[in-house]
């Protein structure tokens, strides 16, 4: 069974606090990714990992970083949450590029609130 | 750019058949994915289509159109635990996948 895990299901932090979402694979998956999802607007890609050490902005990186320094774990960051970044974040991983296509798999997901 | 359109929301009835349409606009396309999503949960693969043609797995069944950039979920003897959303999603040469909104289906009895 793969799993991808999420340290927490449910966050609630203070706006200006530095938050950190985790996420650890046990599949040996070279790509992870970061997406947030809002209603009505889907699921947007923050940032994405192809290697240990590398990472790539997605489609909305503005007030997060991410650190992949083992291969199974990459880390989101919020500098500085703020109440717009209340959202649901969830991490995936997928084979690597070269390789036959295969689904990602998601992890569970962390509802983070920031008030 | 990347854009993928699906319906927000579409209701059907138990037993019956529903199709959803999904259509896409992006660059570098390396086949097509719907997943499905209940309500507090992760989404969890449903089907994945790369060639034109039907793709038939159970009661679900996917159709993909390369050259109208064009893709449909069907789902047959709709069940009520088949209430959930459902997103369409690209896969790019880079084996990144964009996201479409997502569709919420209503099963009524």
């Amino acid at each position: 069974d793969v799993k991808v895990t999420q340290s927490s299901r449910y966050l609630v932090k203070r706006t200006g606090e530095k938050v950190f979402l985790e996420c650890v694979q046990d599949m040996d998956h070279e790509n992870m990714f970061w997406y947030r999802q809002d209603p009505g607007l889907g699921l947007r890609l923050i940032y994405f990992s192809y290697d240990v050490k590398m990472k790539e902005k997605g489609d909305i990186p503005e007030g997060y970083s991410v650190s992949r320094e083992k291969k199974e774990r990459f880390s989101l960051i919020l500098e500085s949450a703020s109440t717009n970044q209340t959202s649901m974040y969830l991490c995936a991983i997928q084979g690597r590029v070269s390789s036959p296509v295969t689904e990602a798999f998601f992890g569970q997901g962390t509802r983070l609130t920031v008030v | 750019g990347q854009n993928i359109d699906q319906p927000t929301e579409m209701t059907a009835t138990e037993g019956a058949i529903v199709q959803i349409n999904c259509t896409y606009q992006t660059s570098g396309f390396n086949g097509l994915f719907w997943y499905q999503q209940h309500a507090g949960e992760a989404p969890t693969f449903l089907s994945y289509n790369v060639l034109d043609g039907l793709e038939e797995k159970g009661r679900f069944s996917s159709f993909l159109s390369r050259s109208k950039g064009y893709s449909y979920l069907l789902l047959k003897e709709l069940q009520m635990k088949d209430s959930a959303s459902y997103l369409c999603a690209v896969n790019n040469a880079g084996n990144m996948l964009t996201f479409g909104g997502g569709t919420r289906l209503m099963v009524k009895p």
